[in-house]
């Protein structure tokens, strides 16, 4: 089965830069994509590694280790809008096809 | 463009009832997934259709359905609802179901309260 690992909880300063940690399982690895939920809102879609190494987007970045089946979403110059839960996901094989697992989630809370 | 809609926002059921759900994708994506969402369990997959074919399905009972009509519009059904089915019933869809892009645009939810 597929499995990922995420800390349940991050604090951190307005300006300052956090980093968020996402071990997983899978077979069949294809790759890992991270999410922003607001509260009552929907995960929007925040970036996506299929190979090693660190992906920018503007303060926003993510990187991909498959050997040490090891990820991370790196936030920078946080703000406050920036609290929110952070969910990474794998695309692994699932045996007949392959499907999306979430973490269970991040909770980032920003503080002045 | 529109975003993907999700109808009806929020409903209420008793236990054993079923209940209907649907999802319209952004035009132009043919992958429909389905999640649900509680705060215990986190975002859990349902089962992903393309092209009215299921393609994927997640860990669930039988009491949940789900189909894919030919303008990529999608259902799921929930059968014989229990009180555990309380969740937010989240849809998502993506250009391609494999191989391609892996970025999904989820819909705001059905918020769906067994009692």
């Amino acid at each position: 089965g597929q499995s990922l690992e995420q800390p349940s909880e991050v604090t951190a300063v307005e300006g300052a830069i956090v980093q968020i940690n996402c071990t997983y399982q899978t077979s069949g690895f294809y790759g890992l994509s991270w999410y922003q939920q607001h509260d009552g809102g929907a995960p929007t879609f925040l970036s996506y590694n299929a190979l090693d190494g660190l992906e920018e987007t503007g303060r926003f970045s993510s990187f991909l280790s498959r050997s040490d089946s090891y990820g991370y979403l790196l936030l920078q110059e946080l703000q406050m809008k920036d609290s929110a839960s952070y969910f990474c996901a794998v695309r692994g094989d699932t045996g007949g096809g392959n499907k999306l697992t979430f973490g269970t989630g991040t909770q980032l809370k920003v503080e002045l | 463009k529109a975003g993907v809609t999700q109808t009806p926002r929020y409903l209420i059921k008793t236990r054993g009832q079923q209940v209907t759900l649907s999802c319209s994708p952004i035009s132009g994506h043919r992958s429909v997934s389905w999640y649900q969402q509680t705060p215990g369990q986190g975002l859990q997959f349902l089962f992903e259709y393309f092209s009215e074919t299921q393609r994927n399905k997640g860990n669930f009972p039988g009491r949940f359905s789900g189909r894919q009509f030919s303008n990529s519009r999608s259902e799921m059904n929930v059968s014989t609802l229990e009180l555990g089915d309380s969740a937010l019933y989240l849809c998502a869809s993506s250009l391609e179901a494999t191989g391609g892009s892996y970025e999904q645009y989820f819909g705001p939810g059905t918020r769906l309260t067994v009692t």
